[in-house]
């Protein structure tokens, strides 16, 4: 299985300032098709995973444009430009290019 | 809108059984693979199986390999997960999820639903 690292596990952010997430995984999420099969996703609390980005960079439907994701092969980063209130929650970052899908261990962003 | 509403969890004992359930609307169900996602309580999110979009295809994590069953029936825009041999460590949140490629294969999960408790105890 593919084993998905991410780091740090918390993070405590004042709003306004930005924040990163890295996500490493053990092998190389790029498929022959040329695609590399790589998503983030946010669960709020008490909510269950919505999701945030995928394919690395791509921001799905309704994702405010502070959140950016970039990285290739194994190496991977969610920023946030400008963290707000509403972004707390646990991040998780998951390979789609194998099965079974894998997730990382989850990053908790608080607000300062 | 994409909505996706499970149902079915409850108490069971270890060693019992148990069928989830998902309803889905919003979208053309059987153009799309569909997943089980399950969190345990306080853990992070472990992927159990995925079905595609005309149910000729399953797979499944080794942890439930062999005791739980994904299936689909797309004239109810419905899928389910019929669970066996439960075990203490099968206790969790089990989330319906859309798979975001259409048509055949598999790519990755956009859609989630809201989850259905199961527990696992004597």
């Amino acid at each position: 299985d593919i084993v998905m690292t991410q780091t740090p596990l918390s993070l405590s952010v004042t709003p306004g300032q930005p924040a990163s997430i890295s996500c490493k995984s053990s092998q190389s999420l790029l498929h022959s098709d040329g695609k590399t099969y790589l998503y983030w996703y946010l669960q709020k609390p008490g909510q269950s995973p919505q999701l945030l980005i995928y394919e690395v960079s791509s921001r799905f439907s309704g994702v405010p444009d502070r959140f950016s994701g970039s990285g290739s092969g194994t190496d991977f980063t969610l920023k946030i430009s400008r963290v707000e209130a509403e972004d707390v929650g646990v991040y998780y970052c998951m390979q789609s290019i194998q099965l079974p899908y894998t997730f990382g261990q989850g990053t908790k962003l608080e607000i300062k | 809108e994409v909505q996706l509403v499970e149902s079915g969890g409850v108490v069971v004992q270890p060693g019992g059984s148990l069928r989830l359930s998902c309803a889905a609307s919003g979208f053309t169900f059987d153009d799309y693979a569909m997943h089980w996602v399950r969190q345990a309580p306080g853990k992070g999110l472990e992927w159990v199986s995925l079905i595609s979009w005309d149910g000729g295809s399953t797979y499944y994590a080794d942890s439930v390999k062999g005791r739980f069953t994904i299936s689909r029936d797309n004239s109810k825009n419905s899928l389910y997960l019929q669970m066996n041999s439960l075990r203490t460590e099968d206790s969790a949140l089990y989330y319906c999820a859309k798979d975001n490629h259409y048509g055949s294969g598999s790519y990755g999960v956009d859609y989630w639903g809201q989850g259905t408790l199961v527990t696992v105890s004597s």
